[in-house]
């Protein structure tokens, strides 16, 4: 089975300034996806980032970026720029590639942007 | 608006009742997810239909059960209800059935307050 870890359950930074968020993973799977999801007070589940582990290079998405470090199953989340929007509880997931493959969660972390 | 609806968005009943929850999903999947989210459990899936047909089950309780029906909306049905089943549930969608390239997307959440 896999587990996905959050250390941080709370973080909290400064409008335009820089956070990254953490994520381990653990798994025999070679060939999987991880995802950030970012919830905000509506409650409203919001995919951020997806990173497939076949691919070295690092997904961007506009200020949003992931370090994966495939050997080391981590799998971090960099906001640039953070905006007062940013502010949510994000959720790093993993999915099997396999036929009737499910999400599997961390416990989150509560990301406050601070003006 | 990732195009995933649910209703209804907010559900309270009291213990021992039947709910129903419904979901389309986005148009041209064929794949719905329900997760269910509490305090103590953290996000937890339920359960996958693909085309009309289960494919994965996950931490789904025997007093759940779930269909899809042909023009792909997917029913939660929870029965015999108690306090611990007070909940946000989420309903996801795909294209495919978890493999390559598949991503889900989730709907807004139906609240169920059991009392």
């Amino acid at each position: 089975a896999q587990t996905v870890t959050q250390s941080q359950p709370e973080m909290s930074v400064q409008e335009a300034e820089t956070v990254t968020l953490s994520c381990t993973y653990d798994t025999s799977e070679n060939n999987y996806y991880l995802f950030w999801y970012k919830q905000p007070p509506s409650r409203q589940m919001i995919l951020v980032i997806r990173q497939e582990a076949y691919k070295q290079q690092n997904a961007t998405e506009n200020r949003f970026s992931v370090n994966f470090q495939k050997a080391a199953k981590s799998f971090s989340l960099k906001i640039s720029d953070s905006q007062l929007g940013d502010t949510a509880m994000y959720f790093c997931a993993f999915m099997k590639l396999t036929s009737g493959s499910r999400l599997t969660f961390g416990e989150g972390t509560q990301l406050t942007v601070n003006p | 608006d990732s195009g995933v609806t649910q209703t209804p968005k907010h559900l309270i009943t009291a213990t021992g009742q039947r709910v129903t929850l419904r979901c389309s999903p986005r148009s041209g999947d064929l794949s719905v997810y329900w997760y269910q989210q509490s305090l103590d459990q953290g996000l937890q899936f339920l359960i996958q239909y693909y085309n009309g047909e289960e494919r994965a089950k996950g931490n789904i309780l025997e007093r759940f059960s779930a269909q899809q029906f042909p023009d792909l909306h997917s029913e939660l049905n929870l029965s015999s209800l108690e306090l611990g089943d007070s909940a946000l549930y989420f309903c996801a969608s795909s294209v495919g059935s978890g493999g390559v390239g598949d991503t889900q997307y989730f709907g807004p959440g139906t609240r169920l307050t059991v009392l």
